[in-house]
């Protein structure tokens, strides 16, 4: 079975500061991958997806980026935090080929100050 | 680019009875139109979807309509119960289900 991890569950940071989170997906190989904002009580902004490693495409420019250093591993970076980043991160995958269905992972919550 | 509107913030029903949800978008491209469920504090789980190919759904309770000249489409629950009380999301992508757009939310509350 498929299952996917985000960490950290929860951050708070410093206006200013890096941040990175991760995902990861195990029980499936060259899953399509994407990252997704969510403002508090708000709807969902997809940020990037990646098909494949090493290429990730960017959705949405809000000073943030996104790498895919291995095939199960998702990563979104910022090296200065602003307030606007406060919300909830959500990590998904998808199949390959045919089925367009996404699976989210749990989130993470991040805080800036 | 796409921009989809889901036009009910909060809907009340009773236990027993239909819930229905609507949304509609934009880009004549979009071909695939998912549905998610959210729990309070948790991530999203997958619903039901329709492609453009089709005009209805149906899985168990859930039934998905899509009207691809009105560009708009909707999701119905049958026979609501309490633990179908969750935030739903509308959403509509074109071409490979890569880049999605989502609608804004209903939350749905599902009283006995």
């Amino acid at each position: 079975a498929q299952t996917i991890h985000q960490w950290p569950v929860a951050e708070i940071k410093a206006v200013g500061s890096p941040l990175s989170l991760g995902c990861t997906i195990k029980g499936k190989s060259s899953p399509n991958l994407y990252w997704y904002w969510q403002a508090t009580g708000g709807t969902l902004q997809q940020l990037f997806y990646s098909i494949t490693v090493g290429q990730v495409e960017s959705v949405v420019q809000l000073n943030l980026s996104a790498s895919r250093p291995k095939d199960d591993q998702f990563i979104l970076s910022t090296e200065k935090l602003l307030l606007s980043h406060s919300g909830f991160y959500l990590c998904a995958w998808s199949l390959g080929t045919g089925t367009y269905e996404q699976y989210f992972g749990p989130g993470t919550r991040l805080t800036v100050l | 680019g796409e921009k989809v509107e889901q036009h009910e913030s909060t809907l009340s029903v009773r236990e027993g009875d239909s819930a229905v949800i609507n949304c509609t978008y934009t880009d004549t491209a979009s071909s695939y139109f998912p549905w998610y469920k959210q729990e309070a504090g948790k991530g999203l789980h997958f619903v039901i979807d329709i492609r453009s190919n089709v005009d209805r759904k149906q899985s168990q309770r859930l039934i998905v309509l899509l009207d691809k000249k009105a560009k708009r489409f909707s999701l119905h629950i049958t026979a609501t119960q309490p633990e179908d009380s969750a935030i739903y999301f509308c959403a509509a992508s074109a071409g490979g289900g890569y880049k999605v757009v989502f609608g804004s939310g209903t939350r749905l509350l599902v009283s006995p």
